[in-house]
């Protein structure tokens, strides 16, 4: 079976930096996405890391580590824009399913 | 005009009546997946299409049916709704691995 886990909510202020974690445990890995969603509105694609290492793309960075079954997600110079749910999600098997996590709900205070 | 569709965006019916929600898809992926969104349980997997010819059952697909009219449309239909298929329910396609996602159907049983 696949196990996912990420924290359930966090808190960060505007302008900081903050880290969501996200461990997995996976037969068949073949990639790890990270998707944003808004209350109420569809997930969003953020972040795609098949390989071991940093991926960055403006002010999200995403990171992967296969022998420890890690990522975080790390977003900077936070805005207010970015409270919302942070999906961590997996792809394996020769079926290529994606499994997500629960979601790490992040507000982001003034 | 949005890639993909879902009709309708909202929908309450009663227990035992049957239901279809509908998706549309204008990015040409011969992918495309059905998921349902419910609080505290992230996104799980019900039905999924490699192409036009090819369906096959996710994680809970029980209680659901799927038909593949054509590459760009998707139903899934609930046969006899009952309250616990309340959720939010999501369509999804892919060209390989990235998963664009419809903007949503709430579905209430009551």
């Amino acid at each position: 079976g696949q196990n996912i886990d990420q924290p359930t909510e966090m808190t960060a202020t505007e302008g900081a930096i903050v880290q969501i974690n996200c461990t997995y445990q996976t037969s068949g890995f073949n990639g790890l996405f990270w998707y944003q969603q808004h209350a109420g509105e569809a997930p969003t694609f953020l972040s795609y890391n098949v390989l071991d290492g940093l991926e960055e793309k403006g002010r999200f960075s995403s990171f992967l580590s296969r022998s420890k079954g890690y990522s975080y997600l790390l977003l900077k110079e936070l805005q207010m824009k970015d409270s919302a749910s942070y999906l961590c999600a997996v792809i394996s098997g020769s079926a290529r399913q994606l499994t997500f996590g629960s979601g790490t709900q992040l507000t982001v205070l003034p | 005009d949005a890639d993909v569709t879902q009709t309708p965006r909202n929908r309450i019916t009663k227990t035992g009546k049957r239901i279809m929600l509908e998706c549309s898809q204008t990015k040409g992926h011969d992918r495309m997946y059905w998921y349902r969104q419910d609080p505290g349980l992230g996104l799980r997997l019900i039905y999924y299409s490699f192409d036009v010819k090819d369906i096959n059952k996710g994680e809970i697909s029980d209680g659901y049916s799927v038909s593949r009219q054509a590459q760009a449309k998707f139903s899934l239909s609930l046969e006899s709704a009952i309250p616990n298929q309340t959720a939010l329910y999501f369509c999804a396609t892919s060209e390989r691995e990235t998963q664009y996602f419809g903007p949503g159907t709430r579905l209430l049983v009551l």
